[in-house]
């Protein structure tokens, strides 16, 4: 099971500013491990979206925007649109597990 | 950029072993990224599999790790993932992914994936 919690859904009207929290603990994200995020598109495989902490590759737009504070991260999607209607996750490193953990997932619904 | 793709049976009876390859193009295995396998249940979330890099070293996720066998055949450019003694709780999609190395260790995001293959559990 996931050790990094995300709500499981958010939603917003076009134009608007929804935010994902990833939560973890001092073993993982509290543990200054950087936090990566994903967006995975209905039926497709997961794509990379921010890597790092707060990079973000190219190609993907300035709106999505991060945070990171103790064992929490959160991922912003200002100016929603239509496209960006799809399931996020964050994605970690955990010492306890000495391995890769992802979180619940968040399904974004534009309204 | 590296491409990859899965490859395997789409249907594995229960208590057999599930078999996947990943091709790996437009780039060596031999680079400096590791190589991962995540799976997702239908409807569900991701779950890290495990990893390889080209030097035969592994990285097991723990929960998993009795069952689980990544190899790596550099001549032929792809890794390849066994897990043995499947039941339907193993029925999923398998992603095989780059892991890009970060600063440190611990740090490595996955990037790119390969399309996903879907390896149902069923008599």
């Amino acid at each position: 099971q996931s050790v990094l919690t995300q709500p499981p859904s958010v939603s917003g009207a076009p134009g608007q500013r929804v935010t994902i929290s990833c939560t973890g603990s001092n073993s993982n994200i509290g543990a200054h491990y950087d936090v990566h995020w994903y967006q995975q598109l209905p039926g497709t495989a997961p794509k990379l979206l921010i890597y790092g902490d707060i990079n973000r590759p190219s190609g993907v737009p300035d709106r999505f925007s991060v945070s990171k504070s103790g064992p929490s991260a959160s991922l912003a999607i200002n100016g929603l649109r239509a496209e960006d209607e799809a399931d996020y996750y964050c994605q970690s490193y955990d010492s306890n597990l000495s391995g890769y953990v992802f979180g619940t997932g968040t399904k974004v619904t534009v309204l | 950029q590296v491409q990859l793709q899965e490859s395997g049976p789409g249907l594995v009876k229960p208590s057999g072993t599930l078999s996947l390859t990943c091709a790996v193009s437009r780039g060596s295995i031999s680079s400096s990224n590791w190589w991962s396998w995540v799976r997702q249940p239908p409807g569900r979330g991701l779950e890290w599999i495990g990893e390889i890099y080209h030097s035969g070293s592994t990285n097991y996720n723990p929960s998993l790790k009795s069952r689980l066998t990544i190899s790596v055949d550099k001549s032929k450019n792809r890794f390849s993932l066994n897990l043995s003694s499947v039941t339907a709780a193993d029925t999923a999609v398998y992603y095989c992914a780059s892991g890009v190395v970060g600063a440190t260790k611990g740090q490595n995001w996955f990037d790119p994936w390969g399309q996903g293959t879907l390896v149902t559990v069923s008599s």
